[in-house]
């Protein structure tokens, strides 16, 4: 069990072009989280997908984020036209989830986006 | 809704001293509670989970939190700091009670252990 990896680490970009970060969960886990993290705040929920099925959104993913997750298995967060705003820490993380209900979240380290 | 208020955005203990890190929720259903914690530019490591089994919930590295409904409560603590404790602690609830949920976190308090 290698954890829930992220990539890239890090992300520099320059406002209004696109980025994509990628997630790869723990392999048997069925659930996938992205959470956003700016300076001094604890995350925020973005969304989550149940195998490959996206089933809630939060309000705060505007329609220039866009996420994935094609095979059930790893994810992928893209922003288009990026802006300042969008500097912060995006987290993924994943977990198990049966008829008992949902198992705890293992995050990975995360993609540190800085928009210049 | 439900949410998460840490009192104290930084706490400041000496090595060995106990640590007491504060969390309150508020739910509308019978709350899922953790903590984790955050080393700088890194992830997220569960400490521990109150699942509405035993009220007091044991976690790694020695940390502990005690779930008090009266109160709305549920607050980490150690018995005695050590210098790798430093970090960032986060309070969270499950957004819709029990554990099918996404987690609502509280603002994180930095804990600083000096030698």
């Amino acid at each position: 069990d290698t954890g829930v990896s992220q990539n890239p680490r890090h992300k520099i970009t320059k406002r209004g072009q696109n980025v994509t970060f990628r997630c790869d969960p723990i392999s048997e886990h069925n659930r996938l989280y992205w959470y956003r993290q700016t300076l001094g705040q604890g995350p925020e929920f973005l969304t989550y997908f149940q195998n490959e099925a996206q089933l809630e959104k939060s309000r705060l993913l505007s329609d220039r984020f866009s996420a994935e997750r094609p095979k059930g298995s790893f994810s992928t967060l893209e922003i288009q036209r990026t802006e300042q705003g969008d500097s912060a820490m995006y987290l993924c993380a994943s977990s198990l989830s049966g008829a008992s209900g949902a198992y705890e979240q293992y995050f990975g380290p995360g993609t540190r986006l800085t928009v210049t | 809704a439900q949410s998460v208020t840490q009192l104290g955005s930084h706490v400041s203990v000496s090595e060995g001293a106990l640590v007491l890190l504060r969390c309150n929720y508020s739910s509308s259903v019978p709350p899922y509670l953790f903590w984790y914690v955050q080393y700088p530019n890194q992830g997220l490591q569960l400490l521990l989970k109150y699942t509405s089994a035993a009220t007091l919930v044991k976690g790694i590295n020695d940390f502990e939190a005690e779930f008090k409904k009266s109160e709305t409560s549920f607050h980490l603590t150690k018995p005695s700091a050590h210098m790798s404790d430093a970090a960032e602690y986060f309070c969270a609830v499950s957004d819709r009670g029990g554990s099918q949920g996404n987690l609502i976190f509280g603002k994180g308090t930095k804990l600083s252990v000096k030698p």
